[in-house]
Parts: C-alpha cells; structure tokens; sequence
C-alpha cells in the first residue's frame, strides 16, 4: 500500500509569485484535504475535495484555489503570494465513507516565501 | 467555530506515565482524533473515539466523555522518541456544513527526558 506523497519537499518564493503545489493521495482514498501549519500551531484546514469537486472550504482567501484529477491525486495553487504564507502545507488524505474518514498526512512542503 | 484547548507544553521523564488533556465546545460532535507529529515532520495517526470510554493501543490509550466535552491521551512507559507534538483534533459536523473535516487544536509539545 502507498502512502501519501508531496512534491516538492521545500520551495522559496518571493512575494507576488505563484506556486503549485502536488499530492497524491494513498491506495483506495478518494478524498483529499489541504492543511497550512504555521510554526507552533496546528493544521489549519484549506479545503477538501472530493470526487474533482470541492468538499468544503476553511478561511482562507480566494487565492488558494486546488485541484483534484481522476486518479484522487491534487493541486494547490496559491497566487500572490504574501509572506505570511510561509508554513509546512500538508496534504492528507481519507475514505469518505468509511466510518471514520480519518485522515492520513503526506510529509508536507515547506514553502518560504521571501 | 470550535474552541479546543490543549496544554501547551508537558515535561516527563522516560519510563513514566503521562496524560495529555484536550477540552472541545462543540454542537455536532462526530469523532475526536489524537495524532503525534515529530518536529518538521507529517502528522501520523493514533486514536480515534466517537463513544465514550477507553480505547487502548499498545502502549498509547485515548479515553473520551462527550457529556464533558473531555478527552485525554494516554502515554505508558515513555521513551525518548516519545518527544513530540500531540493534536487533538474533533469533527464537528455543524462547524463544517455537514462535511467530515476535523478542527485541529494547537498541540501539546511533550518533551521526555532520561
């Protein structure tokens, strides 16, 4: 069974700048979930996608847009980028409908934003 | 939204016990997660409740009382690699518009020392 992958590992960007950012989700998933984690603080929830739809959204701006393909795997964008953007962006994934839909994590991309 | 409180910060030598408590204010309780994140690393995860009482694993037990709002993570015989952060994490079906997404709390920095 393979477990969640992210790509890259780490990435600078300066201010302004676009940025993708790749997951793909565990063997017999098919949802996926966007987290930020700021140094110190929990996950902080982006949105979820499910069956390529968007599956519910946190607060976070319009900037952050995702995507999920056909074999589960996604996409977060984020545009504009701002310094406060800097943070581990961890991807997990589920089953929904399984009972628990508990998440799995990937290894995160820590992005730097200067 | 959710209020989840953590300790922030817990001390404890290897060998012993410790008890690492989450409180949650919620109106549509669905499931309390705890996972154990290594500093720069993914979250992996633990225990999961959705009914009161213990569920014990290994040397790990989560215990759950959703009239109080309580939960609480359970660590036996503590080793050095026990040094983490700890999330509790709760899924509240009313906060995410009726969507299977957790609210993570801060975390608890446990720090085991010889």
């Amino acid at each position: 069974e393979t477990g969640v992958t992210q790509s890259p590992t780490h990435l600078i960007k300066t201010r302004g700048q676009q940025v993708t950012l790749r997951c793909s989700s565990q063997s017999g998933h098919n949802t996926v979930s966007w987290y930020q984690q700021a140094l110190g603080q929990g996950p902080q929830f982006i949105f979820q996608y499910y069956r390529e739809e968007e599956n519910g959204r946190g607060n976070f701006p319009p900037r952050f847009s995702g995507l999920q393909f056909p074999n589960y795997s996604s996409e977060l964008n984020v545009n504009a980028l701002e310094l406060d953007d800097s943070a581990l962006y961890l991807c997990a994934s589920s089953s929904l409908g399984d009972g628990t839909d508990t998440q799995y994590f990937g290894p995160g991309t820590r992005l730097t934003v200067l | 939204g959710q209020n989840i409180d953590q300790p922030t910060e817990m001390t404890a030598t290897e060998g012993a016990i410790v008890q690492i408590n989450c409180t949650y204010q919620t109106s549509g309780f669905n499931g309390l997660f705890w996972y154990q994140q290594h500093a720069g690393e993914a979250p992996t995860f633990l225990s999961y409740n959705v009914l009161d009482g213990l569920e014990e694993k290994g040397r790990f037990s989560s215990f759950l009382s959703r009239s109080k709002g309580y939960s609480y993570l359970l660590l036996k015989e503590l080793q050095m690699k026990d040094s983490a952060s700890y999330l509790c994490a709760v899924r509240d079906l009313h906060a995410s518009g009726g969507s299977y997404i957790p609210t993570f709390g801060r975390g608890t920095s446990l720090i085991v020392h010889p």
